[in-house]
């Protein structure tokens, strides 16, 4: 069964707006974690951000922020003021029963100047 | 930089051959995970371990094995290898394991095998 959805293979966005990319999950655990995690055409996984199922409060990291929804199992990353250097895949990950990882099939951000 | 380090950094080899694929997890981190990236197959885990002790197997062929050595470092040893595990091969490791914080990996620039 797939666990982990991102939905938007690609997507566009205007310098200094803000974008959000899609991620849902599927699991019956009351324990898990979200994690976003950024690769630049360089090839590298960059971890950017980090929501524990038990947290109340949306995580935030600079110009990224989760918007956690627990009801709809989704876990959405927005960026916001994009910049050029945001241009990159950009892949959910989703941590459950403490040691399954799984990951998204990836959204390819690109930015326009 | 993660902090991850990984050996080669690009290996070509022909089909039927061995090859071992090293990595050093962060300082403090005994969390080592291996991963598989293609284009069509996308990110796949493979394995991982914890402070020497396999902890979860994922998509792994049985001609690929790994194991984590005392000082913590890493090596994913693939055989008989075929055309179709060309691809980038990345190991990544966290300070924690059980419950999801502490657990963000740090991945390590990752191998590029190309199979000929």
């Amino acid at each position: 069964a797939q666990k982990i959805t991102q939905t938007q293979p690609g997507m566009f966005v205007q310098e200094k707006e803000a974008v959000t990319l899609d991620c849902t999950y599927d699991t019956s655990d009351q324990s898990y974690g979200l994690f976003w995690y950024k690769q630049p055409s360089s090839g590298e996984m960059i971890f950017l951000i980090y929501q524990g199922s038990y947290d109340e409060q949306n995580a935030t990291e600079g110009r990224y922020s989760l918007n956690f929804q627990k009801a709809r199992k989704s876990a959405n990353l927005v960026i916001s003021a994009s910049q050029l250097g945001d241009s990159a895949m950009y892949f959910c990950s989703t941590l459950f029963n403490f040691n399954k990882f799984y990951f998204g099939s990836g959204t390819k951000l690109n930015v326009k100047p | 930089d993660s902090g991850v380090t990984q050996t080669p950094k690009h290996l070509i080899t022909a089909t039927g051959q061995r090859v071992t694929l090293r990595c050093s997890p962060r300082s403090g981190d005994l969390s080592v995970y291996w991963y598989q990236q293609s284009l069509d197959q996308g990110l796949q885990f493979l394995i991982q371990y914890y402070n020497g002790e396999e902890r979860a197997k994922g998509n792994i062929l049985e001609r690929f094995s790994a194991q984590q050595f005392p000082d913590l470092h890493s090596e994913l040893n693939l055989s008989s290898l075929e055309l179709g595990d060309s691809a980038l091969y990345f190991c990544a490791s966290s300070y924690q394991i059980g419950p999801p914080g502490g657990n963000e990996q740090f991945f390590g620039p990752g191998t590029r095998l190309t199979v000929l």
